[in-house]
């Protein structure tokens, strides 16, 4: 069935470190691909999507890239910083044979000062 | 995301009472969706609704209802509470768009305790 598989945390990083979140999935169909981010006691905000193979997506410092061949999304930043703490969830949403949205358990980072 | 509005943020209850969780937003979607979210299990969609008529069960609906009011509003009832529905619940919506690229825009969400 359909799946979302993402590194388990927590994360720990210093300030400026280089950061990857692993993610990886199965689908029937052809999904689009989402990247969320949680911070202490709010809901899920959109990060970044991608909508098809090849596609990158980016926002804030953060990239992705739909990588159809390896079945990845893989979560990249280049210079964290301490406000980038929180969790971090990789998604997928598809509608064959009934419309689905399945997310990954989350990946929790901690960006030390 | 102030635009989805979630009430209550909290709630204490005891097994065997009926809940109701409501959800309004205020961004024009016709799109809605609930979640529950556990440690370690990510989000996991409980029913949607892709306009006022339309209702779908999800991954988890059973021992939930749904009922979707209005184009802005969409509310979960739990008939019969039970402890293993303890979890953070979140409201969600998205616009129609072509296949299923819309990202889905969330409330803060309503932490449910049953005892």
């Amino acid at each position: 069935g359909d799946s979302v598989t993402q590194m388990e945390g927590p994360v720990t990083l210093s300030e400026e470190a280089f950061l990857t979140i692993n993610c990886t999935y199965t689908a029937t169909g052809y999904p689009s691909l989402f990247w969320y981010v949680q911070y202490p006691g709010e809901g899920l905000q959109l990060l970044l999507k991608a909508t098809k193979a090849d596609d990158k997506g980016s926002n804030k410092g953060f990239e992705a890239t739909y990588r159809k061949e390896t079945t990845s999304f893989h979560l990249e930043k280049g210079s964290v910083q301490v406000s980038d703490s929180a969790v971090y969830f990789c998604a997928l949403s598809v509608n064959t044979g009934g419309f689905k949205t399945i997310f990954g358990a989350g990946t929790r980072l901690f960006v030390k000062a | 995301d102030a635009d989805v509005t979630q009430t209550p943020r909290n709630r204490i209850t005891k097994t065997g009472k009926r809940i109701m969780l409501e959800c309004s937003q205020t961004k024009g979607h016709d799109r809605m969706y609930w979640y529950r979210q556990d440690p370690g299990l990510g989000l996991r969609l409980i029913y949607y609704s892709f306009d006022v008529k339309d209702i779908n069960k999800g991954e988890i609906s059973d021992g939930y209802s749904v009922s979707r009011q209005a184009q802005a509003k969409f509310s979960l009832s739990l008939e019969s509470a039970i402890p293993n529905q303890t979890a953070l619940y979140f409201c969600a919506t998205s616009e129609t768009g072509t296949g299923d690229n819309q990202p889905q825009h969330f409330g803060d969400g309503t932490r449910l305790s049953i005892l």
